[in-house]
């Protein structure tokens, strides 16, 4: 079946632009994990949905950045007037409920590049 | 906090011969602790798992046994084959209400024929 799915796969934007990353989860998975992953790092956690709620976003590194996911399914993550410092890739991952017996199902990510 | 520290790389190897990747962790309560992939051009995928201490997870030839003694989960392979070269991170989830993961910084390896 379909895995996760994002889009745009690269995003290159001037800086003070605003973006929009769209993640696409596995159909009937419940929770959904962004991450951002800085060039050579690994990556680091941003925010976390189960359904529509967005239970936990201590990963956000400013108020610029936003996510949703209203109806429990898609989700955006949003960053206003980008900064260079905000290029990265962002992975977006699914899984069936929240646990550790539960495997979250990457997406192949969005380069973002700001100039 | 959660913290993963893994071996530095890149780690480059011949075909057939042994790996392992170094992986040892700082975390609240018990983790479980995990081994992902990333292939060239591919997304991230897990590779092997495990959920409590002394647990062996094991996948396509790797293992990697949970030892809470000296807080490790070092990855390791017999006989390293061209098809293994990729990017391997190290990450657990202390559990909680969220099952966040947090990775290391990844150990790239190329294995040559």
């Amino acid at each position: 079946g379909a895995g996760v799915s994002q889009s745009p796969r690269y995003k290159v934007a001037k800086r003070g632009q605003d973006v929009a990353l769209r993640c696409d989860p596995i159909s009937g998975h419940v929770s959904l994990f962004w991450y951002q992953q800085a060039l050579g790092q690994g990556p680091e956690f941003l925010t976390y949905f189960q359904n529509e709620a967005q239970l936990d976003k201590s990963g956000l590194p400013s108020d610029r950045f936003f996510a949703e996911r209203p109806e429990g399914s898609v989700s955006t993550l949003k960053i206003q007037r980008t900064q260079q410092e905000d290029s990265a890739v962002y992975l977006c991952a699914s899984s069936l409920m929240a646990g550790n017996n539960y495997e979250q199902y990457f997406g192949p990510g969005t380069r973002l590049t700001v100039t | 906090g959660d913290s993963v520290t893994q071996m530095e790389g890149p780690v480059t190897l011949s075909e057939e011969a042994f790996l392992t990747i170094n992986c040892t962790y700082t975390a609240t309560g018990y983790p479980s602790l995990f081994w992902y992939v990333q292939y060239p051009g591919e997304g991230l995928q897990l590779l092997l798992k495990a959920t409590k201490a002394d647990d062996k997870g094991s996948n396509k030839g790797f293992e990697a046994t949970y030892r809470k003694e000296t807080t490790s989960f070092h990855l390791e392979k017999g006989s390293v084959q061209v098809s293994d070269s990729a990017v391997y991170f190290c990450a657990l989830n202390s559990g909680g209400s969220n099952y966040k993961l947090t990775f290391g910084k990844g150990t790239l390896l190329t294995v040559n024929p």
